[in-house]
């Protein structure tokens, strides 16, 4: 099945500054690349998403990359806020086997006002 | 409703107990999904809903764990004789399509096991 690692765990920046998180996966049919905001006691949230036909997505301070060459993708955030802090999750799913995202391990972001 | 909702956002129970979390998806939504989020982990599938089919269960970590959604809306996910390591937040999303595209989680129910 597929897997999906996330690198790094913790991550802190100054506020203004950049942060980038990296995710690597395993399956190459994998088509649907989310990625999920979780702020304390609540849901994971959806803030972008790519798709395999594209290879990169922006949404104001988001930006998602996608190298389906290499099976790695990655979630850019510019001029982070301290609201930006948060445990960010990257996912995978194909259209064939399991229907269900397969999650990364998460990385805590830390904006430093 | 405007969102997931989930019940109870708490529950303790004491080894061997059977608990019984709701998960009320937004209406209309065709696949429901549980998972469970270990502390400090991403969510781990647990099993899928398409209307009242279950479709995959291939998640649930052993005959303890059921699920079911007999209607094709409000689902529960029902834990048997609980042992200490079941402790964990379960959380349910729901998507509007068939699949796992755009999901909306709920809140989550945290199940700690005594």
């Amino acid at each position: 099945g597929e897997n999906v690692e996330q690198h790094p765990s913790t991550l802190s920046v100054q506020e203004g500054d950049s942060a980038v998180i990296k995710c690597t996966y395993s399956d190459s049919a994998s088509n649907y690349f989310p990625w999920y905001k979780q702020e304390l006691g609540k849901g994971p949230q959806l803030i972008i998403d790519i798709r395999s036909n594209v290879g990169e997505k922006k949404d104001q301070r988001i930006a998602v990359t996608l190298n389906k060459t290499a099976k790695h993708f990655s979630l850019h955030i510019t001029e982070t806020q301290p609201e930006d802090s948060a445990v960010y999750f990257c996912a995978a799913k194909g259209d064939t086997g399991r229907r269900a995202l397969t999650f990364g391990s998460g990385t805590r972001l830390q904006v430093q006002p | 409703g405007a969102g997931v909702s989930q019940s109870p956002r708490y529950k303790v129970a004491k080894r061997g107990q059977d608990v019984a979390l709701r998960c009320d998806p937004i209406s209309g939504h065709v696949s429901l999904f549980w998972y469970q989020q270990a502390l400090g982990q991403g969510p781990e599938f647990l099993t899928y809903f398409q209307n009242e089919a279950q479709l995959d269960k291939s998640g649930l970590p052993s005959d303890r764990f059921f699920a079911e959604r007999p209607e094709g809306s409000v689902s529960t996910l029902k834990i048997q004789r609980t042992q200490k390591e079941d402790s964990a937040v379960y959380l349910c999303a729901s998507s509007a399509l068939a699949g796992a595209n755009v999901l909306t989680f709920g809140a989550g129910s945290r199940l700690t096991v005594l």
